[in-house]
């Protein structure tokens, strides 16, 4: 079966990093995304990786290890803002969203 | 800017009910889709359309069927509520079928009694 593993719910503190994890086993893989899901309120795609290595927007940096089936999200320099639910979803080989249950991520003063 | 309106935020429905969830999307995309989302669970895919009036089953379509009479518009129904389709359903659409980055609504959430 396809499954996405990523932790159900981390805490970090203001002006810090943090690394959200997330590993994946599908059938077959066209890239990886991350999405951004305030509480109630619609996902909204942050990045995407179909090949190995780092893609950086700004605070935000995804890294993608295609043979060990392991990508991972880093937010620098924490807001309060990005308290948030972070998804992570594989595109499969029928280019089929498989999606991950989501990290929640709780900033603190 | 470019925007996927759901038609009701709140929904609160009787079992038995039947439930229309609208969703229009401003950007010409091709392919538009529906997921149901409940806590500690991945979005689910019910059903999703990669042209008009063309329909495909996704991961949990029992329950509910689907139109796209319209290449902007994609409609849920719900023929006979039930209370475990007590969910938030959100609606995306995206500009290809070789991309994962979808746009999505605001969200309907339904709430069946």
């Amino acid at each position: 079966g396809q499954n996405i593993d990523q932790p159900t719910e981390m805490t970090a503190t203001e002006g810090a990093i943090v690394q959200i994890n997330c590993t994946y086993q599908t059938s077959g893989f066209n890239g990886l995304f991350w999405y951004q899901q305030h509480a109630g309120e619609a996902p909204t795609f942050l990045s995407y990786n179909v090949l190995d290595g780092l893609e950086e927007k700004g605070r935000f940096s995804s890294f993608l290890s295609r043979s060990k089936g392991y990508s991972y999200l880093l937010l620098k320099e924490l807001q309060m803002k990005d308290s948030a639910s972070y998804l992570c979803a594989v595109l499969d080989s029928n280019y089929q969203l498989i999606w991950g249950a989501g990290t929640k991520l709780i900033i603190k003063p | 800017d470019v925007k996927v309106t759901q038609s009701s935020r709140y929904l609160v429905k009787r079992t038995g009910e039947k439930v229309f969830l609208e969703c229009v999307q401003d950007m010409d995309h091709e392919n538009m889709f529906w997921y149901r989302q409940d806590p500690g669970l991945g979005l689910r895919l019910i059903y999703f359309s990669y042209d008009v009036k063309m329909k495909e089953k996704g991961d949990i379509p029992e329950g509910y069927s689907v139109s796209r009479e319209k290449k902007e518009r994609f409609s849920l129904i719900l023929e006979s509520a039930s209370t475990n389709q007590t969910s938030m359903y959100l609606c995306a659409s995206s500009a290809g079928t070789d991309t994962g980055e979808l746009f999505f609504g605001e969200g309907s959430r339904l709430t069946v009694l």
